[in-house]
């Protein structure tokens, strides 16, 4: 098992450009997340996905679209990148909601995103 | 929704000592509460976690207790070692999100 694979681990973008942030688990796992992590607060959830084809809401949505065609995908888009979205960006997944399973919330070993 | 408040926010002890962090929860509907240790540049990983239908639970050196009636939660690290020092932090589950504290920064001083 590869867990959760993440890419870019690097990227600089200008303001204005889109971008996608790849994110793939290979453990059958249901639900998958993105989280951005700035100094002083921690964790925050933007989008999340229960399952294929179900998508929702976090925390911080704005300025972030997702997708899930697949149980194993689930990209991150930037539409339209501002310099408030520089930030390390991690991807989790976990086998279902209701049972975190034995090795709990797995993350992505994160992009870390310049907006200029 | 859900208000996960994390203290405090550094923590230094010599090593060999024990180390406490505390967290708190809003909405008395959260059922899992995960601990993450973060190293310097690399992803969170759990270290522990509890149900909201236990009171306590060990695992070497860390335990977490919890206590759903003051709805806190806290992290107990016993005998501290140098590779103890990272940011650790907290989470609830509530519905289908979680939401995790600010992170607390521990140092152990050899």
């Amino acid at each position: 098992n590869a867990g959760v694979t993440q890419t870019p681990k690097f990227q600089v973008l200008k303001t204005g450009q889109s971008m996608t942030l790849q994110c793939a688990q290979d453990m059958n796992h249901e639900y998958m997340s993105w989280y951005r992590q700035d100094p002083g607060m921690g964790l925050r959830l933007i989008h999340y996905s229960v399952g294929a084809g179900i998508t929702d809401q976090g925390e911080v949505p704005n300025g972030y679209n997702v997708s899930r065609s697949t149980t194993e995908d689930f990209p991150l888009r930037l539409l339209s990148a501002a310099p408030s979205q520089t930030s390390v960006y991690f991807c989790a997944s976990q086998k279902t909601r209701q049972n975190p399973g034995v090795e709990g919330y797995t993350f992505g070993s994160g992009t870390r995103l310049t907006v200029v | 929704g859900e208000n996960v408040e994390q203290h405090p926010s550094t923590l230094s002890v010599q090593e060999g000592d024990s180390a406490v962090i505390k967290c708190t929860y809003s909405d008395s509907a959260s059922n899992y509460f995960p601990w993450y240790k973060q190293e310097l540049g690399k992803r969170p990983q759990l270290i522990i976690d509890i149900r909201s239908n236990v009171g306590e639970k060990k695992d070497q050196r860390i335990a977490v207790t919890l206590n759903k009636t003051a709805k806190h939660f806290s992290l107990h690290i016993t005998e501290t070692q140098p590779e103890d020092s990272a940011v650790y932090f907290c989470a609830a589950l509530t519905g289908n999100q979680f939401y995790f504290g600010t992170g607390t920064s521990l140092t152990v001083i050899p």
